[in-house]
């Protein structure tokens, strides 16, 4: 049972290019995050999308796009990467049915020289 | 808006004994979830336990339990019979029931357990 997959897990990025972090689950779960997480902060919320064909702005949403492909998949863009987007981002999924539990996948780490 | 204080940046415990960690947090909703998540170095998000809030009784997991004063909006995790393995970042986090489950975490208590 893979949970929730994001990839890629490692990137390099120079400042002004753009990246697509992606992710899927396989919990057939409606709602699917984007968090990213920086040095003594906790995770904060970028966006999130609460059933398929919806998203929202969360905490931090600035220099970020992010697309519900599908149930299973959540995108999210880097239009135009800037060192402070220099972190690492999280993909999570829940469902209110489950106890509104969220499930993380294992962490992208990106980096904007 | 709602939010998660960890008022202990760094805990340590020897191994074996236990160490309570802090949360609080602030709500004005009655229905709600919270959580404790331990993320170790490889940096995985680990659910430790959850708490519904409309229930009065202390969530437990093994070695680990909570004491949840729903009037004092504290939320504090108790690690019992320490092991190394336990040494990770915990973050308390909460969850609004009845809109969406985004989760609102605190900054983490790093806990370090001594052999």
């Amino acid at each position: 049972n893979a949970g929730v997959t994001q990839t890629p897990k490692f990137q390099v990025l120079k400042t002004g290019q753009s990246m697509t972090l992606q992710c899927a689950q396989d919990m057939n779960h409606n709602s699917m995050y984007w968090y990213r997480q920086d040095p003594g902060m906790g995770l904060r919320l970028i966006y999130y999308s609460a059933s398929e064909g919806t998203t929202d702005k969360g905490e931090v949403p600035n220099g970020y796009n992010v697309s519900r492909l599908n149930k299973r998949e959540f995108s999210l863009r880097l239009e135009s990467a800037a060192p402070s987007q220099t972190s690492v981002y999280f993909c999570a999924s829940s469902e209110v049915r489950f106890g509104n539990t969220i499930y993380f996948g294992e962490g992208s780490w990106l980096t904007v020289v | 808006a709602q939010t998660v204080t960890q008022s202990q940046p760094e805990m340590s415990v020897q191994e074996a004994e236990t160490v309570t960690l802090s949360c609080t947090y602030d709500t004005s909703e009655s229905d709600y979830y919270l959580f404790w998540y331990k993320q170790p170095p490889s940096r995985q998000m680990i659910l430790v336990i959850r708490q519904e809030a409309y229930k009065q009784q202390n969530a437990t997991e093994n070695r680990f339990s909570v004491n949840f004063q729903k009037a004092a909006k504290s939320f504090s995790l108790k690690i019992s019979d320490s092991q190394l393995g336990d040494a990770a970042m915990y973050f308390c986090a909460y969850s609004y029931q009845g809109g969406s489950e985004k989760l609102v975490f605190g900054k983490g208590t790093k806990l370090t357990v001594n052999p």
